[in-house]
């Protein structure tokens, strides 16, 4: 059974940069599929930041491609996510996912974390 | 970058009736690339719908897709009692770029 466990902290200051990272268990990342983080701000709806490949290949939100950066650490099994100078509008939840084969939607997601920007 | 939009935005019904639901795309999109969510308050979305038509695996096969390419559905055949959630439609393109659309509430009548 694949499970992924997001983990960082929870309340980052305006300006700085928010770091997260997923942990998969259940399955080796270097064997495929293409894996991503999407948020949903209290109350609204999913946004899509990126997906990654195992060999590092990445594809981002058009509308944060400037302030974000997703990696991946095979011998960890796990992937992470920076996203630069956050404002109050970064406020969200953040999951991670195992996107498809191909990227093409999301099977497996982590339980979601809350991270709040404020000073 | 292709817009979704879902229709209506809430849906009231009981239990026992059908439900469909609406996704429009902005552009075509491939079959193969639209899916179906439905998330409940404090849980992660739950992938119930992809290829269009193609139910993950557990789902109940009182949720069906159909459509292609600009108009999508989703229907639940009979509703139960733990089907009243909010339920997403999002597509995969080009450039590995996914969208979502803003989602339908199905609530209890």
């Amino acid at each position: 059974q694949v499970q992924l466990q997001e983990s960082g902290p929870g309340l980052v200051k305006p300006s700085e940069t928010l770091s997260l990272t997923c942990a998969v268990s259940g399955y080796s990342i270097s064997s495929g599929y293409y894996w991503g983080w999407i948020r949903q701000p209290p109350g609204k709806g999913l946004e899509w930041i990126g997906s990654i490949y195992h060999s590092g290949s990445t594809y981002y939100n058009p509308s944060l491609k400037s302030r974000v950066t997703i990696s991946v650490d095979t011998s960890k099994n796990q992937f992470s996510l920076k996203l630069s100078s956050v404002t109050a509008a970064d406020t969200a939840v953040y999951y991670c996912a195992r996107l498809g084969w191909f990227g093409e939607f999301a099977d497996y997601w982590g339980q979601g974390t809350l991270v709040t920007v404020s000073s | 970058e292709i817009v979704l939009t879902q229709s209506p935005g809430t849906l009231s019904l009981s239990p026992g009736e059908r439900a469909t639901l609406s996704c429009r795309a902005s552009q075509s999109v491939s079959s193969s690339y639209l899916a179906w969510y439905q998330q409940k308050p404090g849980q992660a979305p739950r992938l119930l719908i992809y290829g269009a038509s193609s139910r993950a695996t557990g789902i109940p096969d009182r949720f069906s897709g159909s459509g292609s390419g600009t108009d999508f559905t989703l229907t639940i055949s009979r509703l139960e009692p733990e089907d009243f959630a909010v339920y997403y439609c999002q597509q995969y393109g080009s450039s590995l770029l996914i969208t979502f659309g803003q989602g339908t509430r199905l609530e209890i009548k």
